[in-house]
């Protein structure tokens, strides 16, 4: 059973670019889950799938951000024009149903120069 | 806004002793409660989940869980050097929605 894939696992890029992470969940996790986590804190929700239903998004996540999960299989976490304080660990959690365990993928590392 | 508040940290202890990770939580409707262990640069592992008040053990592990105190707490037995990381308490929510609330973590050392 592989776990969550996440790609890339590291992104560097100037302000003001945009940016597009891909996670692959474990099969048959129908949740999907993205977080962001900076140094020193724990994870932060951003937003949610069951299927392809993006069911709640964090007030976190301004209008810059943008999720999908066109197939209810893999997502995407697409970021616009970057900001300074955009770096940072984004994580990509699934589970099968809600309120069971959320595993975790690698992450993908942000650094914006 | 709901919170979970984790004993600040670090701890240090011996190797063999127990460690004891502790996390109280504000939503009174939080119904599962996770540990995960984050190794530095990594993302977090699932150690331990419990939605049910008492204890659970797994191996070395311990959860325990007091709904009506509306604390957490994780207890490592035997503790190795290996278990050296930063132990991230999280509360799911009791509604539908399945996002979870973390602490911010504690850095847990294990000495030689």
């Amino acid at each position: 059973d592989t776990g969550v894939s996440q790609n890339p696992r590291h992104k560097i890029t100037k302000r003001g670019q945009n940016v597009t992470f891909r996670c692959d969940p474990i099969s048959e996790h129908n949740r999907l889950y993205w977080y962001r986590q900076t140094l020193g804190q724990g994870p932060e929700f951003l937003t949610y799938f069951q299927n392809e239903a993006q069911l709640e998004k964090s007030r976190l996540l301004s209008d810059r951000f943008s999720a999908e999960r066109p197939k209810g299989s893999f997502s995407t976490l697409e970021i616009q024009r970057t900001e300074q304080g955009d770096s940072a660990m984004y994580l990509c959690a699934s589970s099968f149903a809600q309120n069971q365990p959320q595993h975790f993928g690698d992450g993908t590392r942000l650094s914006i120069l | 806004q709901k919170e979970v508040e984790q004993n600040s940290g670090p701890l240090s202890v011996p190797e063999g002793a127990i460690a004891s990770l502790n996390c109280t939580y504000s939503d009174r409707g939080s119904q599962s409660f996770f540990w995960y262990r984050q190794y530095s640069g990594k993302s977090p592992e699932l150690i331990m989940f419990i939605y049910s008040n008492g204890d659970k053990e797994d191996g070395r592990f311990t959860a325990q869980l007091n709904k009506a105190s509306q604390y957490v707490s994780l207890l490592i037995r035997d503790s190795q050097p290996s278990d050296s990381a930063t132990y991230l308490c999280a509360g799911g929510e009791g509604s539908t929605l399945g996002r979870l609330y973390f602490g911010r973590g504690t850095q847990l050392t294990v000495w030689p």
